[in-house]
This record gives structure tokens, sequence and C-alpha cells, in this order.
């Protein structure tokens, strides 16, 4: 089992919709990082966080400690959203060391 | 002012061969990381430095090196290439850990 696992690793979305992206990790972390990556492969850094939640425009990313799980939400979905939407975590005991997800496609169609 | 510059963008060796990355941080910034990206593997850690030492490394056989000189710029190695080293190697750099990584747009390599 890896150490973070995102779900959907596929997603299609039309314009608008309302879209949620999971993420679960099994180690204690000291921070948990959203990262898109479009073709061409520049990635990104959307969010870092250790707690609660954060908002950025149509973004928001939340983190539930306890629960060892965190989730990107991105509202009213657009095209120019489509991307990779990977998370990454720096666990308790790595240093700097970041851990990645697999990474979840997006698709926003017009 | 001016992001992660990753050099070259593309680049394309021969198997045996070995290569020379490099990676110009954001000014001020001290930590330099590197990843390497593989459809099969995804994204890895390779090694990070700060202010000229290695502080972290990854699961990477010794063919993979790195150094960070005095200004920050890093340069990461490869010898001996292996068709599996083609990937595409992205460097992030920070402030300090407990800050956000800004990413280089990555120099893609392949092995032939």
């Amino acid at each position: 089992k890896n150490e973070v696992e995102q779900s959907p690793q596929n997603l299609t979305a039309q314009e608008g919709e309302f879209i949620t992206i999971n993420c679960s990790y099994s180690v204690g972390i000291s921070a948990l990082h959203w990262l898109q990556q479009h073709p061409g492969g520049g990635i990104v850094s959307l969010f870092m966080l250790s707690s609660g939640k954060k908002k950025h425009g149509r973004l928001i990313a939340t983190i539930n400690i306890q629960e060892k799980h965190s989730s990107l939400h991105i509202t009213a979905s657009h095209p120019r959203d489509s991307a990779v939407y990977i998370c990454a975590v720096r666990s308790e005991t790595s240093g700097s060391r970041l851990t990645f997800g697999e990474g979840t496609q997006l698709t926003v169609n017009p | 002012k001016a992001g992660v510059t990753q050099t070259p963008r593309y680049l394309i060796k021969t198997r045996g061969q070995q290569v020379t990355l490099s990676c110009s941080p954001i000014s001020g910034h001290r930590s330099v990381s590197w990843y390497q990206q593989t459809p099969g593997q995804g994204l890895q850690f390779l090694f990070e430095y700060f202010s000229e030492t290695q502080r972290n490394k990854g699961n990477f056989p010794g063919r993979f090196s790195g150094r960070q000189f005095s200004n920050s710029r890093s340069e990461m190695n490869v010898s001996t290439l292996e068709l599996g080293d083609s990937a595409l190697y992205l460097c992030a750099s920070s402030f300090n850990r407990h800050y956000g990584y800004t990413f280089g747009s990555g120099t893609r390599l392949t092995v032939v």
C-alpha cells in the first residue's frame, strides 16, 4: 500500500461543476501539499496545509489530521482547470522529503 | 521575481553516457530539491540540498549525485545512463522546509 493514495485517478466534469479530489495518507505528517501539473510537465504548488482549510480563488483545500485525509475542491470548474492534481506529504520523520500520490487527471469539458 | 530555472529543457543521451542538469533557485531560496518523474513510478524524491550540504537523499543508486554551490544553484549528475533513467527531472526551491515549494519546468531526459 502506498503511503499516499489519491482518488479518483481520473475525473471528467462539465464546465461549472463542483469537483472534489481526495487524498489519504498513512504516516504522521508535518505538511501536505496540493500540486497542479499541466501537459508539458511544469508543476505549480497550489496549497501547503498542516491543519484546517485554505482557500485561493475557486480552489479550497481541507485537511483532517486525525483521519489522515485531505480534499481539494474546485468550485465552478473551467476547462483551464484541466490538469493532473497531485497530493504530496512531508512526513514527521523524513525532513524535507516529499512523498507523492499518483495524481488525479482532471478533464473539464466546455 | 524570476522563477526556478532548469537547463536544459530537453536532452537526448546514449546509454552509458553521463549527464549534468542545472537548477537555479529563486533568489533567496537556499533549499533545492530534485525529483524524478516517470510514467511507471510517478514522482520520486532524489535529494535535497541546503546551504551547499545534502540534507536528505531518496532511494536511488549512487549513479545519481548532486551538489549545490554557494549561490544556491544546484546541479545533479547521472553517470552510466540506463534506458530507465529516461524521465522528467524536476527541481524545486524553498526558503526553508516550513514554506512552500516553487518548481521549475523540468528537464526531459531521453536515454537511447
